[in-house]
């Protein structure tokens, strides 16, 4: 079946702009996760949600960081007023449950944003 | 707060057996992932562990020790399409799903 799909996969915008990153989880999957991830580095942690319930956002690095899931199947990651600092690779993921249980996440292919 | 680390590059020979280690301090641990992302790709899962000992899947194997907060990966018979990052991940009790990811080892495999 269909994988976790996200887009676009490059986004270039300049600073102070606005950029919307869409993910689509796999069907069915109850779980769905926000990562950023650096070069030569291993995923951060943003936000997550189960359903269309945001669970955790400690991860999001500022208020001009927003996520949402209002039907419980997409999400959306928003940044406002965009600084050259956003810029990095975020990834999708999805899992089709929570807690104690193996419940892999699945990863997007990710979004490049990229802040000039 | 959780704290993950592991070596940030290693070196193989094709068809050699490589350890990749783990250590991590968690506040209530909940499991432990093991990730493979070739470059420029998307994370895959390997390998999970929530009991302590082995986890024999394949060429792969995870082993982990709670009490230690250690784990490894072991790959046997090593491919050159092994060569990727490998990813520790942590999940902490009382925090759904949410892993906190290692930094990752960058295995090279040598012909």
């Amino acid at each position: 079946g269909a994988g976790v799909s996200q887009s676009p996969r490059y986004k270039v915008t300049k600073r102070g702009q606005d950029v919307a990153l869409r993910c689509d989880p796999i069907s069915g999957h109850v779980s769905l996760y926000w990562y950023r991830q650096a070069l030569g580095q291993g995923p951060e942690f943003l936000t997550y949600f189960n359903y269309e319930a945001q669970q955790d956002k400690s991860g999001l690095p500022n208020d001009r960081f927003s996520a949402e899931r209002p039907e419980g199947s997409i999400s959306t990651l928003t940044i406002q007023r965009t600084e050259q600092r956003d810029s990095a690779m975020y990834r999708c993921a999805s899992s089709l449950g929570t807690g104690t249980g193996a419940y892999e996440q699945y990863f997007g292919p990710g979004t490049r944003l990229t802040v000039t | 707060g959780q704290n993950i680390d592991q070596p940030t590059e290693m070196t193989a020979t094709e068809g050699a057996i490589v350890q990749i280690n783990c250590t991590y301090q968690t506040s209530g641990f909940n499991g432990l992932f093991w990730y493979q992302q070739h470059a420029g790709e998307a994370p895959t899962f390997l390998s999970y562990n929530v009991l302590d000992g082995l986890e024999e899947k394949g060429r792969f194997s995870s082993f982990l020790s709670r009490s230690k907060g250690y784990s490894y990966l072991l790959l046997k018979e090593l491919q050159m399409k092994d060569s990727a990052s490998y990813l520790c991940a942590v999940r902490a009790r009382n925090a759904g799903n949410m892993l906190t990811f290692g930094g990752g080892t960058r295995l090279m495999v040598k012909p």
